[in-house]
């Protein structure tokens, strides 16, 4: 069974505060997703990173895969209020015809003023 | 834009008794996926399908059921309910095989079930 452990699970900071989120598994993916989740909605999709190494930006997220495409970090810069939720990441394996993902525990980041 | 729609938002069960959650997509999408998600943690993967009549076991397929006779339906089924089965199931559903950097899973908002 595949594992994507998690950490911090649990993140609570002051708006502006920096702050990075790791994402961790002895398996070796073929993508890493990252989604952020609000209370009472399912997953929303803010990246896939496919290649080793590889470093994207979405605003203030920026994400990074590991050279061995077995963990992923998420950091984002000058948190706000809006960044609340939990965020998930997810690895993508690929079983015969069919490609799934393994989800990780979780980071349940709260922004305050 | 209805995308992945799931009914109920939420149920209450007895023990030992049964219930089907529905799952919708109006995307044409060939892959659709059921997770169940405990209280703050990640997904767990139930039964996913490749396209209609075609369906396999994820990571936490027992005292679970699946169909997909349609593309656009994939219904969840619980045949004998139990307390361990209270969670938030969430349907998924994705255009494209999921080692595509260009794919999204679309999610739907969740069924919150209760066994009590």
């Amino acid at each position: 069974t595949q594992l994507l452990e998690q950490s911090p699970q649990f993140l609570s900071i002051q708006e502006g505060e920096n702050l990075t989120v790791y994402c961790n598994s002895s398996s070796v993916f073929s993508s890493l997703q990252w989604y952020r989740q609000e209370p009472g909605e399912g997953p929303v999709l803010l990246v896939t990173v496919v290649t080793g190494g590889e470093v994207k930006k979405l605003k203030r997220l920026t994400f990074q895969f590991g050279d061995a495409r077995k963990d992923s970090s998420l950091h984002i810069t000058a948190a706000q209020p809006g960044d609340t939720g939990l965020y998930l990441c997810a690895g993508t394996s690929i079983t015969g015809t069919a490609s799934k993902l393994t989800f990780g525990t979780g980071t349940r980041l709260q922004v305050t003023l | 834009n209805a995308g992945v729609t799931q009914t109920p938002k939420f149920r209450i069960l007895k023990i030992g008794q049964s219930m089907t959650l529905q799952c919708t997509q109006d995307m044409n999408h060939n892959y659709m996926y059921w997770y169940r998600q405990d209280p703050g943690m990640g997904l767990k993967l139930i039964y996913y399908s490749v396209g209609a009549g075609i369906t396999d076991k994820g990571e936490v397929p027992n005292g679970y059921n699946v169909s997909r006779s349609t593309t656009e339906d994939f219904p969840l089924r619980l045949e004998l309910a139990a307390p361990s089965q209270t969670s938030v199931y969430f349907c998924a559903s994705t255009p494209f095989f999921l080692g595509s950097q260009k794919n999204i899973q679309y999610f739907g908002a969740g069924t919150r079930l209760s066994v009590l």
